[in-house]
């Protein structure tokens, strides 16, 4: 596509609903990240896939946390028993890889209530 | 000024001004990135620079980096009231492949 896609947009959910946000980066990018931000903060990196090569899981703030990337193209990332602390705007991007500028999705922002 | 453990920075200019904003990072880098973000949502990729250069132009936007003080600044010349956003510095360190990003300077321009 021309961007990346992010959806839902907005999603509001129940503590301790699971939630999946997806991300369909641009086609052609093999690489692609989940950032998340809180409120008025910088980026926080969640996940970081490449390729064929297995993802860069070390960012994910705990187990409850998971994300798939299907045939090298679209991501899922599930985060089950949602709490509180994980309201923020979820952040997907892509790009050819080592080096290179992020395009970004416009974000999903989540709310636990 | 950005950098890992600091607060966002505010800066509130006349359009037609210049706003200049600064990052500073801790290890050395391949490259240094520069994102826009309006409104909370998505970055939008500004400008590059990589170790070797010194500075770059894009447009209004001038960088320089300064890799003996592990630091970069973002200049935004004449500046419009489309170019209130919050601008974030993000490095490349390379081998883990993915960026680190400052907390953001935010601007506002007024018309």
């Amino acid at each position: 596509g021309a961007g990346v896609s992010q959806s839902p947009s907005n999603k509001v959910t129940e503590k301790g609903k699971d939630v999946e946000l997806r991300c369909d980066p641009i086609s052609g990018h093999t690489a692609l990240y989940w950032y998340r931000q809180s409120l008025g903060q910088g980026l926080e990196f969640l996940i970081y896939f490449q390729g064929n090569s297995a993802p860069d899981k070390s960012g994910l703030p705990s187990d409850r946390f998971s994300a798939e990337r299907t045939g090298g193209s679209v991501s899922t990332l599930t985060i089950q028993r949602t709490q509180q602390e994980d309201s923020a705007v979820y952040l997907c991007a892509s790009s050819f890889g080592q080096a290179e500028g992020y395009t970004f999705g416009s974000g999903t922002r989540l709310t636990v209530v | 000024s950005q950098q890992g453990e600091e607060d966002p920075q505010a800066l509130s200019i006349q359009e037609g001004e210049n706003a200049t904003m600064n990052c500073s990072y801790k290890t050395s880098i391949n490259n240094l990135q520069w994102y826009r973000q309006n409104s909370g949502r998505g970055l939008v990729h500004l400008i590059l620079i990589r170790s070797n250069e010194r500075e770059k132009h894009s447009g209004r936007l001038r960088v320089t980096l300064d890799t003996s003080k592990k630091s970069s600044s973002l200049l935004i010349t004449a500046s419009r009231a489309a170019d209130t956003a919050s601008y974030f510095c993000a490095t490349d360190k390379g081998g883990n492949n993915r960026l680190a990003f400052g907390k953001g300077n935010q601007v506002v321009v007024i018309p």
